[in-house]
């Protein structure tokens, strides 16, 4: 168990929906960060929260966006979904503001089907 | 973030070591060299990480080499267990880990 909790396991919607993903970091960490695995495109950083504030942004679509808390919890929200967007996606959190010298820990994931 | 180049696939018997291979020859002085792995159905999980010198933990031993343009993961000995996909990665300036294609173990009783 690394720590971080992820909710829900999964997620079935229709396309045009919008859903939100939820991730609780592991207790202390302030970064929490975002991906997206699909089987063409393997694992994609989407983005990272530091301490509430935004910090970093990879490959995240205009309709996807996200948001760190006061508790540091972390939503990601996907709007106008498409049939592209059914993958795995995963949270992962750090003590500091970034991967470089530190581990980060991942969560089990939100595997989330658009039919 | 420099780039790393991996082996497909590797398969190793359970019980003997396994040495994946990164090649990294794009490396700067100041990336970290991390590896990840990822059992089936599970998220990332790390597994050492270091910047020069060589590096064991209770999971495995990073061995660096000298002018840091190639590095091994070192599985002592190889569980059934151990099979998944192994990342190599470097970091820098980059806030977040750039997950390529790895290298996929299998392990084999």
């Amino acid at each position: 168990d690394s720590g971080v909790t992820q909710t829900p396991k999964h997620l079935i919607t229709a396309t045009g929906q919008r859903v939100t993903l939820r991730c609780s970091p592991r207790s202390g960490d302030l970064s929490v960060y975002w991906y997206q695995q699909s089987l063409d495109q393997g694992l994609q950083f989407l983005i990272q929260y530091y301490n509430g504030e935004e910090r970093a942004k990879g490959n995240i679509l205009e309709r996807f966006s996200a948001q760190q808390f006061p508790d540091l919890h972390s939503e990601l929200n996907l709007s106008s979904l498409e049939l592209g967007d059914s993958a795995l996606y995963f949270c992962a959190s750090s003590v500091g503001g970034g991967q470089r010298n530190t581990e980060a820990f991942f969560g089990q994931g939100t595997r989330l089907t658009v039919v | 973030d420099a780039k790393t180049t991996q082996p497909n696939s590797m398969e190793s018997n359970e019980e003997e070591p396994v040495h994946l291979p990164c090649n990294h020859s794009t490396i700067s002085g100041t990336d970290y060299i991390h590896w990840y792995r990822q059992l089936p159905s599970q998220g990332p999980e790390y597994v050492i990480h270091g910047l020069t010198s060589n590096v064991n933990n209770r999971m495995a031993s990073l061995a660096i080499a000298e002018d840091r343009k190639s590095s091994t993961l070192i599985l002592h000995r190889a569980t059934l267990r151990d099979a998944a996909v192994y990342y190599c990665i470097l970091l820098n300036s980059g806030y977040a880990l750039n997950f390529g294609k790895g290298t996929s173990l299998l392990v084999t009783p």
